[in-house]
């Protein structure tokens, strides 16, 4: 059983466009990560967000975490392709155990 | 503050084989957990290991084990090894102290079983 869904699966847009992409759970968590991973290495972390209702800014990334800690989501501002990996969000349940989604893998076009 | 490090960064093997895989976690970490990522798969958890102790198992045949040391670095170990095996196997550390608890990745080890 997948914990956190992530929408879309796969992104590929033209550089100069903005998107947003998913992370969905019924479950609560007490923090939630979305971390960028390149192919051949480890997630680098982006964001945590702890508060419900948190919206955080990270130059042209912005983070939402929902009012119910529930989910959560990432909306790019005039993407680059630079912005090209996978994106995956992670939960933190606070009973030791943190999950991930399935990841979205975001494809920028020059 | 350094990060999380993982050796050896690359590893060939062939099947029935074992191999070792370690990983120093930020200082200070006490726990360090393992993952197997596949294409097919995605970002499956193997295990958690906090002061030493295995804390949380996830679904993996017991050929996959662990082990951590009193100064945090852990290791892992799969024995008789199956071509299904090869992945990129990444270590994450976290403080597991507050509530804003984060796992920070190192760069993996990609395992090919040959």
């Amino acid at each position: 059983t997948q914990l956190l869904e992530q929408s879309p699966q796969f992104l590929s847009i033209q550089e100069g466009e903005n998107l947003t992409v998913y992370c969905n759970s019924s479950s609560v968590f007490s923090s939630l990560q979305w971390y960028r991973q390149e192919p051949g290495e480890g997630p680098v972390l982006l964001v945590t967000v702890v508060t419900g209702g948190e919206v955080k800014k990270l130059k042209r990334l912005t983070f939402q975490f929902g009012d119910a800690r529930k989910d959560s989501s990432l909306h790019i501002t005039a993407a680059q392709p630079g912005d090209t990996g996978l994106y995956l969000c992670a939960g933190d349940d606070n009973f030791n155990k943190f999950y991930f989604g399935s990841g979205t893998k975001l494809n920028v076009k020059p | 503050k350094a990060g999380v490090t993982q050796t050896p960064r690359y590893l060939i093997k062939t099947r029935g084989q074992q191999v070792t895989l370690s990983c120093s976690p930020i200082s200070g970490h006490r726990s360090v957990s393992w993952y197997q990522q596949t294409p097919g798969q995605g970002l499956q958890f193997l295990f958690e290991y906090f002061s030493e102790t295995q804390r949380n198992k996830g679904n993996f045949p017991g050929r996959f084990s662990g082990r951590q040391f009193s100064n945090s670095r852990s290791e892992m170990n799969v024995s008789t090894l199956e071509l299904g095996d090869s992945a990129l196997y990444l270590c994450a550390s976290s403080s597991r102290t507050d509530r804003t608890d984060t796992q920070y990745f190192g760069p993996g080890t990609r395992l090919t079983v040959l």
